[in-house]
């Protein structure tokens, strides 16, 4: 069982450039989000989806678009990556059962370098 | 509105000492509190969660949370560390209020050292 999935690991990218981060889970939840990880900050929430179809922005969705085609995956594009963009990215996932007490599975991370 | 402190960014204990992570919260509803680990280079591992009933709560890898609400505190514990517990330690609160409610809201992390 592979849990939640996360594609590139590391990244580089030039500011301008666009680029999509990948994720997908395996256990069939309906919850997916995005949180951004910064040194001394803790993790903040970009995006969140309650099911294919709909997302929503969390605390810190600028620059970063979402879209929900199926429960699986859940993927964050980068418009335009600007260095302030640089940070560790983690995708997790939950089941909906049991309202707002559900563990969440996190991902592996995407270490992305804006330069 | 909800939030989550946790006291002191580094900590570091001797092996076989006492592990204490401190966590306090603010929510206007009963919280839901979650303690998750994050070894280097690695995703976020459940450690432990508090919902309702008993305020001891007992985790993986010998860490237990006491949920104390007169102290809107929720301290992580391990009576003995191992040199395995280096890690980053990050308290959250599940949001219950206004949007996004189920996602998590997170503290600053605190990096526990174990000295041999």
């Amino acid at each position: 069982n592979a849990g939640v999935t996360q594609t590139p690991k590391f990244q580089v990218l030039k500011t301008g450039q666009s680029m999509t981060l990948q994720c997908a889970q395996d256990m069939n939840h309906e919850y997916m989000s995005w949180y951004r990880q910064d040194p001394g900050m803790g993790l903040r929430l970009i995006h969140y989806s309650v099911g294919a179809g709909i997302t929503d922005q969390g605390e810190v969705p600028n620059g970063y678009n979402v879209s929900r085609s199926t429960t699986e995956d859940f993927p964050l594009r980068l418009l335009s990556a600007a260095p302030s963009q640089t940070s560790v990215y983690f995708c997790a996932s939950r089941r909906a059962g049991g309202s707002v007490s559900t563990e969440a599975f996190f991902g592996q991370g995407t270490r992305l370098t804006v330069v | 509105a909800q939030s989550v402190t946790q006291l002191g960014s580094h900590v570091s204990v001797s092996e076989g000492a006492l592990v204490l992570l401190r966590c306090n919260y603010s929510s206007s509803v009963p919280p839901y509190l979650f303690w998750y680990v994050q070894y280097p280079n690695q995703g976020l591992q459940l450690l432990l969660k508090y919902t309702t009933g008993a305020t001891l709560v007992k985790g993986i890898n010998g860490f237990e949370a006491e949920f104390k609400k007169s102290e809107t505190s929720f301290h992580l514990t391990k009576p003995s560390a191992h040199m395995s517990d280096a890690a980053e330690y990050f308290c959250a609160v599940s949001r219950r209020v206004g949007g996004s409610q189920g996602n998590l809201i997170f503290g600053k992390g605190t990096k526990l050292s174990v000295k041999p």
